[in-house]
């Protein structure tokens, strides 16, 4: 069935120091990724997201990057700080009003100062 | 705006017993969805609404486990009878039209079973 696997599981980085975070998913037909950030004892909320028509989007120190070929997509985190620390998760979803979407279990970043 | 909003927030029952939990979404927004969050792990997609029609159920335990979204705005998910497996934050979540839309979540509630 249709799954997103995510990693690593866990990521710690020094401060100012870059973070990736990587997923995988098995539909090919998935054509939208967001990104969520949940920070301890919080709800999730959307960071960045990209849809299939490009490979790159940047926003300030946040990056996405997708391979549809190899179907994978990543996440980049430059000048990490504290409050970068958080779980990230990444998704799948096929962009049609009868699509569902798919979490990947989720990165717990860590920024050691 | 205002946000997706839960209740409640917190809730402690037996095994066997019945636990309902109520969700009010983002005015105007299509879809809602239902996520069981276990610690630890990512949420677990449990049903997706479009208006009042199901979109995707598959991963909800339909023994135990019922939603309904009448009039397509508030919705309520139901467990009956839990089990201790059950223990979780249930988050919904809405977006204005599809999955491809930003999902907004609520503060979700957070269920022991003992």
């Amino acid at each position: 069935g249709e799954n997103v696997e995510q990693h690593p599981s866990t990521l710690s980085v020094q401060e100012g120091d870059s973070a990736v975070i990587k997923c995988t998913y098995s539909d090919s037909a998935s054509n939208y990724f967001p990104w969520y950030k949940q920070e301890l004892g919080k709800r999730p909320q959307l960071i960045i997201d990209i849809r299939s028509n490009v490979g790159e989007k940047k926003d300030q120190r946040i990056a996405v990057t997708l391979n549809k070929t190899a179907k994978h997509f990543s996440l980049h985190i430059t000048e990490t700080q504290p409050e970068d620390s958080a779980v990230y998760f990444c998704a799948a979803s096929k962009g049609s009003s009868a699509s569902k979407i798919i979490f990947g279990s989720g990165t717990r970043l860590s920024i050691r100062p | 705006e205002a946000g997706v909003a839960q209740s409640p927030r917190y809730k402690i029952i037996e095994k066997r017993q019945s636990v309902a939990f109520w969700c009010n979404p983002i005015s105007g927004h299509a879809t809602l969805y239902w996520y069981q969050q276990i610690l630890g792990q990512g949420p677990k997609l449990l049903i997706q609404f479009q208006n009042n029609g199901v979109v995707d159920d598959s991963q909800l335990p339909k023994d135990r486990f019922s939603a309904e979204r009448l009039k397509g705005v508030d919705s309520t998910l139901k467990i009956q009878p839990a089990k201790l497996e059950d223990s979780a934050v249930y988050l919904c979540a809405s977006s204005f039209a599809d999955s491809t839309d930003t999902q907004y979540f609520g503060p979700g509630t957070r269920l022991t079973v003992l």
